[in-house]
């Protein structure tokens, strides 16, 4: 139990254009999803946090209108990298949580993000 | 502000020895530690958690200490096998605030 999907895996794209990543809780319902940005041989960062059917509490030094996110329901959320360049490329991975507690947050496999 | 960070960049052990993986933190007001395990291309994979109340909590083949005094955390891994090859993050959590704040991480190589 308590799988976390995205989609796509990987993607590449070119310079200006926008690219959507699904995050997916396939078998619970995911009241808060975040996403997070991981460079070569980096840590995780925190991007932003989403509650369902709420605005996402994005990160200090996250750019909102770049990263747009969507919790429409509680089993998805979106990424939408807008007008991504080459140096928005990375691996993006979500995490999703049952509840309020920490302990219940299920990762995803990531998605790596390639932009041309 | 909250950070979590690492000792080692990398560790390099014989197969069958004991590993440990150090991770050091700055806020005391964290009150919940979780170790990951991820692989290349892979998201992070849940191996122990610790709250601050506990000083040792132990699973299979892995034990988690914790030392408040010197806000210190380490994850011992027993007769580290091959798959243990990977990189480990020790990851921090301010109570209340629900946010996982992850320290560089630590590659471990498992040489046969």
């Amino acid at each position: 139990g308590a799988v976390v999907s995205q989609h796509p895996s990987w993607v590449i794209c070119k310079s200006g254009t926008s690219v959507k990543i699904e995050c997916r809780s396939l078998d619970f319902q995911a009241t808060t999803m975040f996403w997070y940005r991981q460079f070569p041989k980096q840590s995780l960062m925190l991007m932003a946090t989403s509650n369902e059917g709420s605005k996402a509490t994005y990160e200090q030094g996250v750019e909102k209108d770049k990263f747009l996110i969507n919790h429409a329901s509680l089993t998805l959320s979106t990424l939408t990298v807008t007008s991504a360049h080459p140096e928005d490329s990375s691996f993006y991975i979500c995490s999703a949580g049952q509840g309020t507690g920490t302990d219940t947050q299920y990762f995803g496999p990531g998605t790596r993000l390639t932009v041309l | 502000g909250e950070s979590v960070g690492l000792h080692l960049p990398t560790l390099s052990v014989q197969e069958g020895d004991n590993s440990i993986i150090n991770c050091a933190y700055s806020n005391s007001a964290s009150d919940y530690f979780i170790w990951y395990k991820q692989e290349s291309g892979k998201g992070p994979q849940f191996i122990i958690d610790i709250r601050s109340n506990m000083d040792k909590r132990q699973g299979q083949r892995v034990t988690v200490l914790l030392n408040k005094t010197v806000k210190h955390l380490s994850l011992q891994i027993a007769a580290t096998q091959p798959g243990d090859s990977a990189v480990y993050f020790c990851a921090g959590v301010i109570g209340g605030y629900n946010k996982l704040i992850f320290g560089a991480g630590t590659r471990l190589a498992v040489h046969p």
